[in-house]
């Protein structure tokens, strides 16, 4: 069975720093891109970056280009999110999210429970 | 980018009738393999997204047959057959096709 746990959300100033881990279990953790996804309170999903699965190609949103990194560690199948510079629109639910099937179009098959990041002074 | 709108954004629908969201794209969806990577989710409130449908028509594993998804180029639709109260939630399409991956805004369905 496919798990995603997603941790490392709290409360930070804006400025700030934090960043967010998911734990995958139950597929090949290397053979399967992987996304971070945002949703604001209240409001639509937002695709934030991804990253292929060797972790040598890494994507991003313009609204995070240059603030956010994402990186992967294939021998503890987890994915991470560092965030620096955090503004108070960076406030969300933070899910991470599988590709369906690798080299191809097919997203987000399989989604974590989400952690909560709240910018805030 | 690609821009994705659905309608309605609204949906009260009564138990045991069908229901049906439209979602349309600002560019055709067609990809270079011949695919059209057109996905739907839904949101139950408190809880994470699930997919439900892929490629346009697909139902993901454990989807209810009363979902279904249809369409083509710009133009696509979700049906529920018959809505049961576990359906209440928001709906979101999203594209694949073009980098880099959006959703549509969501359609809120629930019970008149």
């Amino acid at each position: 069975e496919v798990q995603l746990v997603e941790s490392g959300g709290g409360l930070v100033q804006p400025g700030g720093s934090l960043r967010l881990s998911c734990a995958a279990s139950g597929f090949t953790f290397s053979s399967y891109a992987m996304s971070w996804v945002r949703q604001a309170p209240g409001k639509g999903l937002e695709w934030v970056s991804a990253i292929s699965g060797s972790g040598g190609s890494t994507y991003y949103a313009d609204s995070v280009k240059g603030r956010f990194t994402i990186s992967r560690d294939n021998s503890k199948n987890t994915l991470y999110l560092q965030m620096n510079s955090l503004r108070a629109e960076d406030t969300a639910v933070y899910y991470c999210a599988k590709d369906a099937a690798a080299g191809t179009r097919d997203y987000f098959d399989y989604w974590g429970q989400g952690t909560l990041v709240t910018v805030s002074s | 980018d690609v821009v994705m709108t659905q309608s309605p954004l609204s949906l009260p629908v009564t138990l045991g009738q069908p229901a049906s969201i439209s979602c349309r794209s600002s560019q055709s969806l067609v990809y270079s393999d011949g695919n059209t990577y057109l996905n739907w989710f839904q949101q139950r409130p408190g809880q994470s997204p699930r997919r439900l449908i892929y490629k346009v028509s697909n139902r993901d594993s454990g989807v209810p047959d009363r979902f279904s998804g249809s369409g083509s180029g710009t133009d696509f639709t979700l049906k529920i057959s018959r809505v049961e109260a576990e359906d209440v939630g928001v709906y979101y399409c999203m594209q694949g096709t073009h980098w880099p991956p959006r959703f549509g805004p969501g359609t809120k369905v629930d019970i008149k």
